[in-house]
């Protein structure tokens, strides 16, 4: 079985400021991790995801994360945040066909 | 190229009645799966579909059903509903099964309350 727990339900940060959202998962397999971005009333945008390979996963929008197997994280980060940020991100996991199991949501402010 | 297209946007429906939702997937994804957004439950896997076939289920009552026609067009429905059945429905479509692989693209969903 998978879980995902996403650190902080509410995240707000400065413009220009360093972005940083938390993810924790529990996989009994190796897993496929993802990290996605939902705005007001629209459906789920892919930002990234991890497989296997390159543990540093590079994604749209200048957002990145790291997969640490020791840590069993997988932290989503932008080294300076803009406006259009400000969003629902959701980390995700996957174990075995295309079922994904998400995290509760991390939604971020950004702040002039 | 066209993305996920979920029909209707917006539905209002009274308990006990019952919805069908649609999905059309990318030309070419063969892979359909359904989720069920709610504030308080998150996101929740429905069903996934492939080839016509349900592959997949979540932990939903039997009153949420679905199914993928030959082109790889999907409906669901929910029978009897309640009020608890307001929610956002996600529909997402992949070219095969194997998330890692391929990746989810997901629609912009249908926005059902239960009136």
């Amino acid at each position: 079985a998978q879980s995902v727990t996403q650190l902080g339900s509410h995240v707000s940060v400065s413009e220009g400021a360093l972005v940083l959202l938390r993810c924790n998962y529990s996989s009994s397999v190796p897993p496929y991790l993802f990290w996605y971005v939902q705005y007001p009333n629209q459906g789920l945008q892919l930002l990234l995801k991890y497989t296997t390979g390159a543990t540093l996963v590079k994604g749209i929008n200048g957002f990145e994360a790291e997969f640490k197997k020791s840590e069993t994280s997988f932290h989503l980060t932008k080294p300076s945040a803009h406006m259009s940020d400000a969003a629902e991100y959701f980390c995700a996991v996957a174990g075995g066909g295309n079922k994904l199991t998400f995290g509760t949501g991390t939604q971020l402010k950004v702040e002039l | 190229k066209a993305g996920v297209t979920q029909t209707p946007r917006y539905l209002i429906k009274t308990r006990g009645q019952q919805v069908t939702l649609s999905c059309s997937p990318i030309s070419g994804h063969r892979s359909v799966s359904w989720y069920q957004q709610t504030p308080g439950q998150g996101l929740q896997f429905l069903f996934e579909y492939f080839s016509e076939t349900q592959r997949n289920k979540g932990n939903f009552p039997g009153r949420f059903s679905g199914r993928q026609f030959s082109n790889s067009r999907s409906e669901m429905n929910v029978s009897t509903l309640e009020l608890g059945d307001s929610a956002l429905y996600l529909c997402a479509s992949s070219l095969s099964m194997g998330q890692g692989d391929y990746g989810y693209t997901f629609g912009s969903g249908t926005r059902l309350t239960v009136v």
